[in-house]
């Protein structure tokens, strides 16, 4: 079965500070991936997907992530973060034309 | 453009009672989802539905109910509210079938069960 694992639950990083958050799939085919963040008492916003081509791959608000088949992972990361990035950030991977299977999450605490 | 709307945002029920959840959206979309976000669970899928009149099971669908009567509507129901079933719920609506679309999602009711 297809499945999305985020090890990390929680991340503190200091503003400025570059953050990576970590996602590994299982999947047996091509996968197609997506960042999601949530910001408190919010929905679900995409950040960024892949689906082919290039396995580094630029989305909204700074973020990137970078696929990679042989370690089974799409991390993404940041350079430098804002306050305003403390939210809670999810991986997904898409298990069939029309559905979802999510990680668990991993909140990020943001400190001045 | 409103996007995807949920109604309500808050709801507290007691054990045994019933309530319906509604999901709106303006984007003409097809597909349309209802998912439970649990902590450290991240979300998963209790139905969804690929157009007008047609529903589907998803990863948790027990004592929940939907309905697809109107294209931009997706009703979620619960018959009989459990403490299990205090959660926050999120709808979701994509355009067309594909493994790369993007689901837009609905700013959520949390809902308690006592």
């Amino acid at each position: 079965a297809q499945s999305v694992t985020q090890p990390d639950i929680h991340i503190t990083v200091s503003e400025g500070a570059s953050l990576e958050l970590r996602c590994n799939y299982s999947y047996g085919a091509t996968p197609y991936l997506f960042w999601y963040v949530q910001s408190p008492g919010q929905g679900l916003q995409l950040l960024l997907k892949y689906f082919s081509g290039d396995t580094l791959v630029q989305g909204i608000k700074g973020f990137e992530a970078e696929f990679k088949r042989s370690q089974s992972s799409f991390n993404l990361r940041k350079p430098s973060v804002h306050w305003s990035d403390a939210a809670e950030y999810f991986c997904a991977v898409a298990i069939n034309d029309y559905k979802l299977s999510f990680g668990a999450g991993t909140t990020v605490t943001v400190r001045a | 453009n409103a996007g995807v709307t949920q109604t309500p945002k808050f709801r507290v029920l007691k054990t045994g009672q019933s309530m319906t959840l509604l999901c709106a959206q303006d984007m003409n979309h097809e597909y349309m989802y209802w998912y439970r976000q649990d902590p450290g669970m991240g979300l998963r899928l209790i139905h969804y539905s690929v157009g007008e009149g047609t529903t589907a099971k998803g990863e948790v669908p027990d004592g929940y109910n939907v309905s697809r009567l109107k294209k931009q509507n997706f009703l979620l129901g619960l018959e009989s509210a459990a403490p299990s079933q205090t959660s926050v719920y999120f709808c979701a609506s994509t355009e067309s079938p594909g493994l790369s679309d993007t689901q837009y999602f609905g700013p959520g009711t949390r809902l308690t069960v006592l």
